[in-house]
C-alpha cells in the first residue's frame, strides 16, 4: 500500500487566489482527517469524514474553507480567498472503523505558503 | 472533554543517555492514548498505543510507554538515544466511540553527540 497520498507537497500562492489540497486515503479506510499544524497552534483538527459523509467542521476556521470527499479514493480541502494567516502544513491521515485502537496514518502534507 | 499535556517543549539527550518524555492525560472516561514521531518535512508515524490491555507498551524503534492510571501519565521511554532519535514527539489521546484524536503540543528532543 502506497500509504496517504497528498499532493502537492509545496504550494506558494499570492494572497486572494484559490488553494486546492488533495488527499488519497488508504485503501479500504473508512475515516478521513485533515490537520493543520502550525508553530502557534500546533496540530488542529479542521474536519473529518466517514463514509464519504463530513461528521464534524467545527475545526474549519471560517468560511474561505471548505472540504469535500466525493468518493472514497478522494478529497479535497480548498481555501477560497486565501490570506497570509493560512500560512500552514496541512495534513491528511485516515483510519478504518477503530482508529481508537489502531491510530491513524498520515499524508506527508502539504506545505501552504500564501505571500 | 479529553486533553493530553506534553511537559516540555523541548529535550536534549546525549547520545547514549535515557529519553523521557513526559504526557499527562485529562479525560473523563478511559483513555486511549498514543505516541507520534514527526521527522522533519514529513508526516506523523505512530510509535506505539495504549488500548487497555497491558499497561506497559512497546513500541517501534526501541521506546516504550507505560500507562500509569493514578498519576493520568503515559510518558515515553528509551533506555538508550540514538542520533537518529532527533525528532518531533507528540502524545494523543481518543476514547471508544470517538474517532478524533486530540494532539498535546509536542516535545522536540535533541540528542547531543
Amino acid at each position: 500500500d502506497a500509504g496517504v497520498i497528498q499532493s502537492p507537497r509545496h504550494e506558494v500562492t499570492e494572497m486572494g487566489q484559490e488553494v486546492t489540497l488533495r488527499c488519497k486515503p488508504i485503501s479500504g479506510h473508512d475515516y478521513l482527517f485533515w490537520y493543520r499544524q502550525t508553530m502557534m497552534r500546533g496540530l488542529e483538527l479542521l474536519i473529518y469524514f466517514n463514509n464519504n459523509v463530513p461528521i464534524d467542521d467545527s475545526g474549519m476556521p471560517e468560511d474561505r474553507f471548505s472540504a469535500k470527499m466525493p468518493n472514497a479514493s478522494f478529497s479535497t480541502l480548498k481555501i477560497q480567498p486565501s490570506e497570509p494567516r493560512d500560512s500552514a502544513v496541512y495534513f491528511c491521515a485516515s483510519s478504518d472503523l477503530g482508529a481508537h485502537n489502531y491510530g491513524y496514518t498520515f499524508g506527508s502534507g502539504t506545505r501552504l505558503t500564501v505571500v | 472533554a479529553q486533553s493530553v499535556t506534553q511537559l516540555g517543549s523541548h529535550v536534549s539527550v546525549s547520545e547514549g543517555a535515557l529519553v523521557l518524555l513526559r504526557c499527562n492525560y485529562s479525560s473523563s472516561v478511559p483513555p486511549y492514548l498514543f505516541w507520534y514521531v514527526q521527522y522533519p518535512n514529513q508526516g506523523l508515524q505512530l510509535l506505539l498505543k495504549y488500548t487497555s490491555a497491558a499497561t506497559l507498551v512497546k513500541g517501534i524503534n526501541g521506546f516504550e510507554a507505560e500507562f500509569k492510571k493514578s498519576e493520568t501519565s503515559f510518558h515515553l521511554t528509551k533506555p538508550s538515544a540514538h542520533m537518529s532519535d532527533a525528532a518531533e514527539y507528540f502524545c494523543a489521546v481518543s476514547y471508544f466511540g470517538n474517532e478524533k484524536l486530540t494532539f498535546g503540543t509536542g516535545t522536540r528532543l535533541t540528542i547531543i553527540p
